[in-house]
């Protein structure tokens, strides 16, 4: 099966620009989280979506928000930019069961705001 | 590029020897356990995981730790490679309610050949 996939792989915004990234879960994955990782924070998590629903949402503001397609694709969007948003941003699909599952990461998209 | 923190813990082993990496969770309630490894540039990739009504789990070359008395997770890793020289993650997870894995601060791993 393939993994997950994320495109871009980079981007460079400037400061109150608005984001739009992508995540392609592993094939009959219903689940797609995203998590931020930064140097100073390391990885937060962002949001859940299963069957095109938020399921589960982490301590961001409203500028980040996301939706999930009928196809279990993903997007994220990052409204009016801050150099703050600055992070690598990853997808991570699992089956969607009722229990915790192994989350399978995909290779991140690497945002840099000026 | 770099993806993680810049002051990470730091463990150096050489090439053939054991490792082992620690790990202390947070939530005395999580139901589960998982070690990822990063390499530069690149997203999480799983190693193995841990239910919490385990101790111990053994995988290839790899082996986990659960110690809940103390909130206590390690990973151990056998016959350390170059190719295994990269951070490593700990995670914990409730099964109920916020659904998010809780992730550690990391621990470098330096194999020296």
């Amino acid at each position: 099966k393939a993994g997950v996939t994320q495109t871009p792989r980079y981007l460079i915004k400037t400061r109150g620009q608005q984001v739009t990234l992508s995540c392609s879960p592993i094939s009959g994955h219903r689940s797609v989280s995203w998590y931020q990782q930064t140097p100073g924070q390391g990885l937060q998590f962002l949001f859940e979506y299963f069957s095109e629903t938020q399921r589960n949402k982490g301590n961001f503001p409203g500028r980040f928000s996301g939706r999930q397609f009928s196809n279990s694709r993903s997007e994220m969007n990052v409204s009016t930019l801050e150099l703050g948003d600055s992070a690598l941003y990853l997808c991570a699909s699992s089956p969607g069961g009722v229990y915790q599952e192994t989350q399978y990461f995909g290779p991140g998209t690497r945002l840099l705001v000026l | 590029g770099e993806s993680v923190g810049l002051h990470l813990p730091t463990l150096s082993v050489q090439e053939g020897d054991n490792s082992i990496i620690n790990c202390a969770y947070s939530n005395s309630a999580s139901d589960y356990f998982i070690w990822y490894k990063q390499e530069s540039g690149k997203g999480p990739q799983f190693i193995i995981d841990i239910r919490s009504n385990m101790d111990k789990r053994q995988g290839q070359r790899v082996t986990v730790l659960l110690n809940k008395t103390v909130k206590h997770l390690s990973l151990q890793i056998a016959a350390t490679q170059p190719g295994d020289s990269a951070v490593y993650f700990c995670a914990e997870a409730l099964d109920t309610g916020r659904r998010a894995l809780t992730f550690g601060s990391g621990t470098r791993l330096q194999v020296q050949p």
